[in-house]
This record gives structure tokens, C-alpha cells and sequence, in this order.
């Protein structure tokens, strides 16, 4: 099946400053990738629909200036949390579609102290 | 709009106890249905699909079956183990290339031995 890299596993960040997090489709070319938010004992939130070479389409209430999504390659995306806030805390999740369906990274743990 | 209902968990039951978590889903056309299962600080993993009404999903000795008819798709287990214990969630998508999952709430499932 597919294979998704998602990097970092974690990250423990300060308030005010910014981090980049990788997914990276290894063995097939993803025109579409998806970026997840998950606070704790809850559900999958679909926060944007990012296509290479295009500008990502967010999801409503997600702030396209604080979520920076990139996906300059067909087989990178990356989301950048700008000005990081305690309460952008959570478990971000990207998923890629292909010939093998849905596949997940394994979740990237941001903490924001 | 499109949307998955999950029953609330939590869900505890004893080692080789029967399962069953329900799921109902409301959709525009015809969605392939999912079960994912997330253990504790991973990523999601894909346990069973079905793509057409009456189809039968099954691995690991999980089931369930896409009923059109009542909206359906119950996930249920014969005898389950510690091993089980998890975060369970029912997804759908579209048929539309290119659109991401729907998920349900998630139903943690605690196996007690």
C-alpha cells in the first residue's frame, strides 16, 4: 500500500513563533492531500484540501493566514501554524489519496507553551 | 450536508465479549463507508471498507455491511481482546475524486481482561 511520512512526530513550541510540519507521499505521486486537526477525544476536523500547484481550499472557520498550506511538489505538503497560540495545541493529521485510497501520516503533536 | 453519527462511547467490555458500534451516516449520492482505528499517539489505520450497498467489510476479524436501506454501516466483533482497545471511527467519502473523508465523533473501546 501507500506510504505517508509525516514529520515531526511531535513538537513542543512558544507562544508566537511558527512551525512547519511535512507530509510526504513515498511511493506514488498525491496531487491531493488533506490536512486533519484532533483535539483531544474528538473527532477528525478537515481543516483545508491542499492540490499541487494551487492555492489549498480551507475549510470554514479555518484562518487561511494562521494555517499556511504549501504543496509545491506531488509529493510534499507542508502546513505551517504561524504565531502559534496554546490553543492551536492539537494532533495534526495529513491523509493522501491514491491508488490505494485513503492513506494517513502517523500525526504530528504540537504543544505551544 | 454529509455527515457520519457515531455512537458515544466509551465502550467497555470484557475480553472475548461481542462488540458492535454503531455508525449511520447522511449522505448525497452514493459514499464508500470506512472503519478506522486509532491506538493511543498514532496515526489512523484503515481496518475495513465497503464501497456499494450489501457489500461486507471485514479484517481482523471485524464486520461490518453497508446497508442503503437504513443508512447503516455497524461495526461488530465476535469475541474481542485487550489488544482491540482503541479509538474507532466510521468515515465516508464521496465519490468525487479528490474529496476527503468524513468522520464520525470516534468510539473509544476499552478491553478489560
Amino acid at each position: 500500500g501507500a506510504v505517508v511520512s509525516q514529520h515531526p512526530s511531535w513538537v513542543i513550541c512558544k507562544s508566537g513563533t511558527s512551525v512547519k510540519i511535512e507530509c510526504r507521499s513515498l511511493d506514488f505521486q498525491a496531487t491531493t492531500m488533506f490536512w486533519y486537526r484532533q483535539f483531544p477525544k474528538q473527532s477528525l476536523m478537515l481543516m483545508a484540501t491542499s492540490n499541487e500547484g494551487s492555492k489549498a481550499t480551507y475549510e470554514q472557520g479555518v484562518e487561511k493566514d494562521k494555517f499556511l498550506i504549501n504543496h509545491a511538489s506531488l509529493t510534499l505538503s507542508t502546513l505551517t501554524v504561524t504565531s502559534a497560540h496554546p490553543e492551536d495545541s492539537s494532533f495534526y493529521i495529513c491523509a493522501v489519496t491514491g491508488p490505494y485510497g485513503y492513506t494517513f501520516g502517523s500525526g504530528t503533536r504540537l504543544t505551544v507553551v | 450536508g454529509d455527515s457520519v453519527t457515531q455512537m458515544e462511547g466509551p465502550v467497555t467490555l470484557s475480553e472475548e465479549a461481542f462488540l458492535t458500534i454503531n455508525c449511520t451516516y447522511t449522505a448525497t449520492g452514493y459514499p464508500s463507508l470506512f472503519w478506522y482505528v486509532q491506538y493511543p499517539g498514532e496515526g489512523l489505520q484503515l481496518l475495513l471498507k465497503a464501497t456499494k450497498a450489501d457489500d461486507k467489510g471485514s479484517n481482523k476479524g471485524f464486520e461490518a455491511t453497508y446497508r442503503k436501506e437504513t443508512t447503516s454501516f455497524h461495526l461488530e466483533k465476535g469475541s474481542v481482546q485487550v489488544s482491540d482497545s482503541a479509538v474507532y471511527f466510521c468515515a465516508l467519502s464521496l465519490r468525487q475524486a479528490g474529496t476527503a473523508l468524513i468522520f464520525g465523533k470516534g468510539t473509544t473501546l476499552s478491553v478489560s481482561s
